[in-house]
């Protein structure tokens, strides 16, 4: 089946502006995720859902950042007054229902966010 | 603290030649999982084993093979007979039990010549 898609899959915007990220996951997931790559680094979460709701926000920088999923499938991470430092790209995961039995995440493609 | 390092930032092999990428982690949790996967250039993660905690088990896949030592906290990847195709950028990534986050190393560049 299809795999976790992501759009765009290139975004430039000017400091200052806002953005909006989507996510769509692998059918049946109920569990998505948001990680942010920079240049040279791993993946670092930002936040976790289980179905609708945010599970654990705890990596989100600043209120800036924010994500929503309110039909516990598609979801949008927006960032408001974007800064030259949230250039990085954007990674979408998503799994099996996370809380029993620990399933892999798979993430999609990403979106490559530049602020200039 | 959890953290996850990949001390090797970069390897290059010629093909054929078996390599080792390393991974030691760092955690108090009894219960946590140990992931690996594989970046390609063409950039999207792909999953490549999950190991838990209590099972200490060496596992082989084709030519990878995984082997965890909770006594030295690593968790190594080797290669065998590496081909083109393997050149990518690795990671290795820790889940605590109690959370659903993945905490990863900073990536072994892998490149393989021809």
């Amino acid at each position: 089946g299809a795999g976790v898609s992501q759009t765009p899959s290139n975004k430039v915007t000017e400091k200052g502006k806002y953005v909006e990220l989507r996510c769509d996951p692998i059918s049946g997931h109920t569990a998505l995720y948001w990680y942010r790559q920079s240049l040279g680094q791993g993946p670092e979460f930002l936040i976790y859902f289980q179905g609708t709701g945010a599970a654990d926000d705890s990596g989100l920088p600043n209120d800036r950042f924010f994500a929503v999923r309110p039909e516990g499938s598609v979801s949008t991470l927006k960032i408001q007054r974007t800064e030259r430092g949230d250039s990085a790209v954007y990674l979408c995961a998503s799994s099996f229902d996370s809380t029993g039995e620990v399933h892999e995440q798979y993430f999609g493609p990403g979106t490559r966010l530049t602020v200039t | 603290a959890q953290k996850v390092t990949q001390a090797q930032t970069e390897i290059s092999v010629v093909e054929k030649e078996d390599v080792t990428l390393d991974c030691v982690y760092e955690t108090r949790d009894t219960t946590y999982y140990l992931f690996w996967y594989k970046q390609p250039p063409s950039g999207e993660l792909v999953f490549l084993i999950r190991r838990n905690s209590f099972d200490e088990q060496n596992e082989i896949s084709g030519r990878y093979s995984w082997n965890f030592q909770k006594s030295t906290s690593s968790f190594n990847f080797t290669i065998t007979a590496s081909q083109v195709v393997d050149s990518a950028v690795y990671f290795c990534a820790l889940r605590r039990g109690a959370t659903n986050k993945l905490i990863f190393g900073t990536g072994t560049l892998l490149a393989v010549q021809p």
